[in-house]
């Protein structure tokens, strides 16, 4: 069966501070994968997507960066965290099917 | 552009019928999704629609019109589990861009 983890699970971060949030798939090959934010009270905002190793496609231009070094593993950066970075980041998977499944989250507090 | 309605909040009596409709306008249409989502968790899969129609699964049910840019999502006999945010999502002509709606957070009340 495929699963998918995320981690940490909750992060406090001072302004300023670098950000490495990682996304494993398991139990399935060459996936896409995608990068969620959703704000407080509200929708999820698509980051970043990738149809495979290497291959990264932005959607929102910000001070974060995504990185896909292997073929189900997908990595969230930045180098200096603003207080508006600040949210509910989902890491998603798509395999076979149309749908997406996502992960457990990281809850991001820049303070 | 891309816009997704739906509306912000809903309450139902437990064992009733719910509607919770959504309206798109977007550049392109792949298909649409619905998720539910508990507070403080990740959203999990409902249903797709991608032609016109009805698709039943259990107690949900989602319905689509493309023509009017428009779907619904029915729960049927509430269960008090049943609380959360429902999300609809389309995806574009790409394929890979989804476009997520603001959420309805429905309530579901004894």
């Amino acid at each position: 069966s495929q699963t998918i983890h995320q981690w940490p699970a909750t992060l406090v971060q001072p302004v300023g501070s670098p950000l490495s949030l990682e996304c494993t798939v398991e139990g399935t090959s060459n996936p896409n994968l995608y990068w969620y934010r959703q704000a407080a009270g509200r929708g999820l905002q698509l980051l970043f997507y990738s149809v495979g190793i290497g291959q990264i496609s932005s959607e929102v231009p910000q001070n974060l960066s995504a990185s896909r070094p292997q073929d189900r593993q997908f990595i969230l950066s930045s180098k200096k965290l603003l207080l508006s970075d600040s949210g509910f980041y989902l890491c998603a998977y798509r395999a076979r099917g149309e749908e997406q499944y996502f992960g457990p989250g990281t809850r991001l507090t820049v303070t | 552009g891309q816009n997704i309605d739906q509306p912000t909040e809903m309450t139902a009596t437990e064992g009733a019928i719910v509607q919770i409709n959504c309206t798109y306008q977007t550049s392109g249409f792949n298909g649409l999704f619905w998720y539910q989502q508990h507070a403080g968790e990740a959203p999990t899969f409902l249903s797709y629609n991608v032609l016109d129609g009805l698709e039943e699964k259990g107690r949900f049910s989602s319905f689509l019109s493309r023509s009017k840019g428009y779907s619904y999502l029915l729960l049927k006999e509430l269960q008090m589990k049943d609380s959360a945010s429902y999300l609809c999502a389309v995806k574009d002509n790409y394929g890979q861009n989804f476009v997520f709606g603001p959420g309805t957070r429905l309530s579901v009340l004894p």
